[in-house]
């Protein structure tokens, strides 16, 4: 079944905007990331964040190891913004890595 | 520091064919991850490599192989093509070994078209 779900899978923001996006886990994490992907395929490092809350200008995210989820704010939102957003983690002591299907984000402006 | 470097950007096979794509890890990272990311899905982990040998692997087929350097870059191998095989291929350095992983940095891809 469905080990690392992201919620929602797609999400229109008008500029300004705040929003939240969620990754639920089925069992344990080592680590988790959440990643932005722009339209050209690239990968970027928001977050290392395997539990606690991390803040980085108008992102934040927090784990929550014990619930198993992931939360990822993105405050006043900005065209620049959109893109795809995957959460990964790591789980069993040979790191199988696993990555959401990802929330698809646009901002209007 | 150098970041995560991968060629060639764009490459065109035809099925049965064999292709090697490459990656160099960004500087100081001794493990290099491999992933598939078909269009408007997320990546899917293909294979780990620790120090010159695989240590962790998804679910696929052993025509997808790997090899690392001493250097650390990384050669993925892909033989007898098949359609299904046209996808972005990344691949991601990170500095770990063993059960705890760090974070990892992605290259900006490979993106293999097979006709």
């Amino acid at each position: 079944g469905i080990q690392v779900e992201q919620s929602p899978p797609d999400l229109i923001l008008q500029e300004g905007a705040n929003s939240t996006l969620r990754c639920n886990f089925s069992d344990s994490v080592n680590n988790l990331q959440w990643f932005h992907q722009n339209p050209w395929g690239q990968l970027i490092n928001l977050f290392y964040i395997p539990s606690g809350t991390k803040q980085n200008g108008r992102l934040s995210a927090t784990t929550v190891a014990t619930e198993r989820y992931s939360l990822l704010y993105i405050s006043s939102s900005q065209t620049t913004d959109s893109g795809v957003y995957f959460c990964r983690r790591t789980t069993d002591s040979w790191g199988k890595l696993q990555f959401g299907a990802g929330t698809q984000v646009v901002v209007t402006p | 520091e150098t970041g995560v470097t991968q060629s060639p950007t764009h490459l065109i096979k035809t099925r049965g064919q064999q292709v090697t794509l490459r990656c160099s890890s960004q500087s100081g990272h001794n493990t290099v991850s491999w992933y598939q990311q078909a269009l408007g899905q997320g990546p899917q982990f293909i294979f780990q490599y620790y120090r010159e040998e695989e240590n962790g692997r998804g679910n696929f087929p052993p025509r997808f192989s790997g090899l690392q350097f001493p250097n650390y870059s990384s050669e993925l191998n892909v033989n007898a093509l098949e359609l299904d095989d046209s996808a972005l291929y990344l691949c991601a350095s990170s500095l770990a070994g063993g059960p705890s992983y760090n974070e990892q940095f992605f290259g900006p891809g490979t993106r293999l078209t097979v006709l």
